[in-house]
């Protein structure tokens, strides 16, 4: 079965110090990873995706993502947080094996310390 | 550039009132579409998608319908609701990116 697990509820980080928001995966074939923020009462906005090649990529405001094979993992980060990052983050993968569903993280809630 | 709609932004509903939430894309054809619905702001329940007109997939049994009279429409619905049909629904579309793109919600109260 697909899954896709956040193993931490909540981060909190000093702003200017590096942040890590922790996502691991199981799929049955190859899997396309992505990463969401989502600010209160508002949809998800696409921060970034692996699909295939470079296991480092980067997306939107400066968050970067490292793809791991062999540890089924995902994490984003970013180099510099700032306040503006706290929100909650989401990460899903899409197993088109499976055909056209989307498997979501429960969220961790980043939250930004000035 | 591909956008999404959703409407309304917010709805206050009696239980036992009848449901209509309704989502458009504009800039994209036979796009997948998806309903989803979040409960106390966190984690995603997917409750339909559908990959063409009239083509819909039921992911959770529950009091809830979903449409899709159009192309680029997908309508959710429900003919009485319930306390706990209160929540944040999103809809999102997908196809030809890999990635899912979300509407701006409706945040559904019943009381």
């Amino acid at each position: 079965a697909q899954s896709v697990a956040q193993p931490e509820d909540q981060v909190n980080v000093a702003e200017g110090n590096p942040l890590t928001v922790k996502c691991t995966y199981s799929v049955s074939g190859n899997p396309y990873l992505f990463w969401y923020v989502q600010y209160p009462n508002r949809g998800l906005q696409f921060l970034l995706k692996y699909i295939t090649g470079d296991n480092l990529v980067k997306g939107s405001y400066g968050f970067e993502a490292e793809f791991n094979k062999s540890q089924t993992s995902f994490h984003l980060k970013k180099p510099s947080a700032l306040v503006s990052d706290s929100a909650l983050y989401f990460c899903a993968v899409r197993d088109f094996g499976t055909g056209n569903q989307f498997y979501f993280g429960t969220g961790t809630s980043l939250t930004v310390i000035p | 550039s591909q956008t999404i709609h959703q409407w309304p932004a917010t709805l206050v509903q009696p239980v036992g009132s009848p449901l209509s939430l309704e989502c458009t894309v504009e800039g994209t054809s036979n796009p997948n579409l998806y309903w989803y619905r979040q409960a106390a702001g966190r984690g995603l329940q997917l409750l339909f998608y559908s990959v063409g007109i009239g083509q819909i997939s039921s992911e959770v049994p529950q009091n809830l319908s979903a449409s899709r009279p159009q192309d680029r429409q997908f309508i959710l619905s429900s003919k009485k609701l319930l306390l706990s049909d209160s929540g944040f629904y999103l809809c999102a579309w997908s196809i030809p990116n890999p990635e899912q793109f979300f509407g701006p919600g409706t945040r559904l109260t019943v009381l």
